[in-house]
Formats: C-alpha cells, sequence, structure tokens
C-alpha cells in the first residue's frame, strides 16, 4: 500500500497569509494525487487532481505541484472560508489511501 | 443537478449485518468508479471499496472478505452490503464518484450516512 504523510499536523495562519501543505508518498504516485478540503459535518470537497489541476469552480489561489512521491497544495492569499482541513489521496494504486489530514487553523 | 444520497446506517450490534444505499441522479453509476470513503469520529478519510464502470471491485485490506459492493443500474444505485461488524467499523460512510476509467479524481460526494457498532 502506498502511505501518504502530510505536513505539517496542523497550522495556523491569518487571513492573506500564503500557506503551504506537503504531501509525501512512500513510493511513487506518478502525478495521480488529489487535494481535498474538509468542514466540520461535511463532505469532502474536491480541490485539485492530478497534482496539479485545479478542479471547476474552485478558486485560483488554490493551487498544486508535484510528482512521484512529494507533492505541495498552496494557498495563496488565505480567505476565512478556507480555515478547514486539507487531505491528499493517491489514486495510483489501490487501496486509494489518503493523508493523515492538515488542520488549518486561523490565527 | 448531480447527486448522490447515501442511506440506510444505524446502530448495530458488533457481529451484525448492515446494507448502506447509494442513489445517484444525472449521471449513470456504470459511467464511472463509485467508491466507498468512511471517516471514524474525529479520524481521517479511509478508502472502503470500489467498482470500475465495467463492475471490476475493489477493497481495503481492513474489509475485504466482509463488506460486498454491488450495483443496480435500473436503480441507479451502488450498494455496501457489510457483515460482521466490529466496534471500529463505525463510522460516517461516504458514497463518492470518480468519473472515467482512469487518472480518478473523487468528484462527487454524498452526505453520508452514520454506521454505529455497539452492544
Amino acid at each position: 500500500d502506498i502511505q501518504l504523510t502530510q505536513s505539517p499536523f496542523s497550522l495556523s495562519a491569518s487571513v492573506g497569509d500564503r500557506v503551504t501543505i506537503t504531501c509525501r508518498a512512500s513510493q511513487s504516485s506518478g502525478s495521480e494525487l488529489n487535494w481535498y478540503q474538509q468542514k466540520p459535518g461535511k463532505a469532502p470537497k474536491l480541490l485539485i487532481y492530478g497534482a496539479s489541476s485545479l478542479q471547476r469552480g474552485v478558486p485560483s489561489r488554490f493551487s498544486g505541484n508535484g510528482f512521484g512521491t512529494d507533492f505541495a497544495l498552496t494557498i495563496t492569499s488565505l480567505h476565512p472560508e478556507d480555515f478547514a482541513t486539507y487531505y491528499c489521496q493517491q489514486t495510483y494504486s489501490v487501496p486509494y489511501t489518503f493523508g493523515q489530514g492538515t488542520i488549518l487553523e486561523i490565527k | 443537478e448531480e447527486q448522490l444520497v447515501e442511506s440506510g446506517g444505524g446502530l448495530v450490534q458488533p457481529g451484525g449485518s448492515l446494507i448502506l444505499s447509494c442513489a445517484a441522479s444525472a449521471f449513470t453509476v456504470s459511467s464511472s468508479l463509485m467508491s466507498w470513503v468512511r471517516q471514524a469520529p474525529g479520524k481521517g478519510l479511509e478508502w472502503v471499496s470500489g467498482m470500475h464502470g465495467g463492475g471490476i471491485t475493489l477493497y481495503a485490506d481492513s474489509v475485504k472478505g466482509r463488506f460486498t459492493i454491488s450495483r443496480d443500474l435500473s436503480k441507479n444505485t451502488v450498494f455496501l452490503q457489510m457483515y460482521s461488524l466490529r466496534p471500529d467499523d463505525t463510522a460516517m460512510y461516504y458514497c463518492a464518484r470518480a468519473p472515467g476509467q482512469a487518472r480518478f479524481r473523487f468528484d462527487l460526494w454524498g452526505r453520508g450516512t452514520l454506521v454505529s457498532v455497539s452492544s
């Protein structure tokens, strides 16, 4: 199984800040890495797919990059609605594992 | 509007069984990889099972042999039959769609149905 490790576990930031969350895979996932945002009591929402493609309707302040084992999600100029938990997921091989999540909190 | 609606969750005793349903609207389940993803209380996401558009089924090791994914194309609905349930199966169970046949991305999710396994 491909294990995904996200860093940091939690992050405090202010509105307007730029933040980066990383996701490291235990073996290559090619470019088959997705990022999701989840708010309390809600289902996850797809932000980025294929490591760097922005899902339709997602603001352009979200971006992703990486290939193989190292990936990153960057949010430029944080908005109040961006404070949530973020997960990476690989769909390169079964089981389609998720990272443990990164909690983005308001400072 | 494309939509997924889960149902069938509830309280069940350890060793018991439950069947979850995921009804799809405005698209056909046979055109996508349909998956179940669960989230234990206060924990992260765990992919549980999936069915390709062509009917191939996939399972996480944690549920293999105890859970069965199936579908009814006439009802455009996907099911998750859960047997020999354990307390650690307690979670919110989400149904999710990944369109196409490769490079999967879970772009549509239901609101989830809660399964509690307890005596």
